[in-house]
Parts: structure tokens; C-alpha cells; sequence
């Protein structure tokens, strides 16, 4: 069982903004800005798109934001483009556990 | 440019032991903590622990302690991962990721390649 909760699949149209919450509790997200997340393509590692919650890393492109309220962090990507279909994991601090993750999120660009 | 490379992938029978291995290049090895997060066939992401490269200090998920060991040899940057009492449900694949920041700060900046291992009897 994940860590952090996430719905298991997102779609959007080519050109659409899409947004994926990570929820988890007042001991991780809502407790520290340590939250990160990661897209992943099928046989692929993980790549870093956002950390410290809303910060991008270069190369990363502006279409990808995030933003946290309480318990709750978010993934929005703008304007789809079909290269952004991929899994997306988000990730917290946790005292308890040090680093969890979530279940993660299919996006499907249709 | 930052670069990690994996040993090979593994086939190992249950209640052996693996070792991972991690090469590391592009920048300065002791200046950066190194993850391990494994990743099961269709499953997510488990983080298994750190290890602090300049000084050899490790720090397990709950999970793993006691069953894992993070290692480090400075002079051919290099990380090892060394699982035992391995189990059918530790099929998977395991990387390395190294942190964004000279302390630990949870963000994994850059990743290996993966190494799949396989526990079958």
C-alpha cells in the first residue's frame, strides 16, 4: 500500500491542461514542502519534473506546475503534448518513513 | 554530464543474496547522497534508503533494514545495493538516484538505468 494516494489514471486532449493530486496526511505533504514529482515512461527511469512542491529543474519544461494546499499536493501540465503520456509518481518527506511515494497516475493523451 | 550506470541485470534463487552496483561520473562523487528505489514488474516506486556517500552513513526504510546494505568504494565511485534473504516478490527493478542537493533533501535528480532482478527458483 503507497504511501500517498493517487487516482490510478488522467486523460486529456492534445492542447488541454490536466492535474493530478497526491493526497497524503498532516505528517508528510501537509507537514513539509518535500514534496517532489516524477514522470515515468514505459521501460524507463523516472525523471525529476518538480521539487520543493513548485520548483522545476532545468530543462523541465513551464507546462509542468505544482502547488500544494494542506494534505493535498498537484501535478498540472498545460497544454498536453502527446510525448507528455507517461506514468507520474509524487513523492513526500515523511518522518515515519523517511521518503513515500504515491501509487502513481497513467496520464493518456486521447 | 551526470551519469549513473548499473550493473547487469540478475537472476538469483530465493534466500540469496544481490548485489546492485551503481557507477557514478560528471561530478563529485562524496558531494551527494545516493537512493536506492526499486520498482516492481507493473508496480510503483518503493524507496528502500540512502547512503551518504562522503562518509559511508546509511539510513534504511523501516522495510528494509536488517535485510538491506548501501556501501560505497570513493575510489572508483561506485554504490552498491546489497539485498538478502531474497524472496519471489523482490522481482524488480532497482535504481540508483542521486540527490539534488549536497544534504539529503528527498529529491532524486538523476537516476541509473535500472538493474532488473529476477528471484525464481
Amino acid at each position: 500500500q503507497s504511501a500517498l494516494t493517487q487516482p490510478p489514471s488522467a486523460s486529456g486532449s492534445p492542447g488541454q491542461s490536466v492535474t493530478i493530486s497526491c493526497t497524503g496526511t498532516s505528517s508528510d505533504v501537509g507537514a513539509y514542502n518535500y514534496v517532489s514529482w516524477y514522470q515515468q515512461h514505459p521501460g524507463k527511469a523516472p525523471k525529476l519534473m518538480i521539487y520543493e512542491v513548485s520548483k522545476r529543474p532545468s530543462g523541465v519544461p513551464d507546462r509542468f506546475s505544482g502547488s500544494k494546499s494542506g494534505n493535498t499536493a498537484s501535478l498540472t501540465v498545460s497544454g498536453l503534448q502527446a510525448e507528455d503520456e507517461a506514468d507520474y509518481y509524487c513523492s513526500s518527506y515523511a518522518v515515519s518513513n523517511n521518503l513515500g511515494f504515491g501509487g502513481g497516475t497513467k496520464l493518456t493523451v486521447l | 554530464q551526470v551519469q549513473l550506470v548499473q550493473s547487469g541485470a540478475e537472476v538469483k534463487k530465493p534466500g540469496a543474496s544481490v548485489k546492485v552496483s551503481c557507477k557514478a561520473s560528471g561530478y563529485t562523487f562524496t558531494g551527494y547522497y545516493m537512493h536506492w528505489v526499486r520498482q516492481a514488474p507493473g508496480q510503483g516506486l518503493e524507496w528502500m534508503g540512502w547512503i551518504n556517500v562522503n562518509s559511508g552513513g546509511t539510513n534504511y526504510a523501516q522495510k528494509f533494514q536488517g535485510w538491506v546494505t548501501m556501501t560505497r568504494d570513493t575510489s572508483i565511485s561506485t554504490t552498491y545495493m546489497e539485498l538478502s534473504r531474497l524472496r519471489s516478490d523482490d522481482t524488480a527493478v532497482y535504481y540508483c538516484a542521486r540527490d539534488l542537493g549536497s544534504s539529503v533533501t528527498t529529491f532524486l535528480e538523476y537516476w541509473g538505468q535500472g538493474t532488473l532482478v529476477t528471484v525464481s527458483s
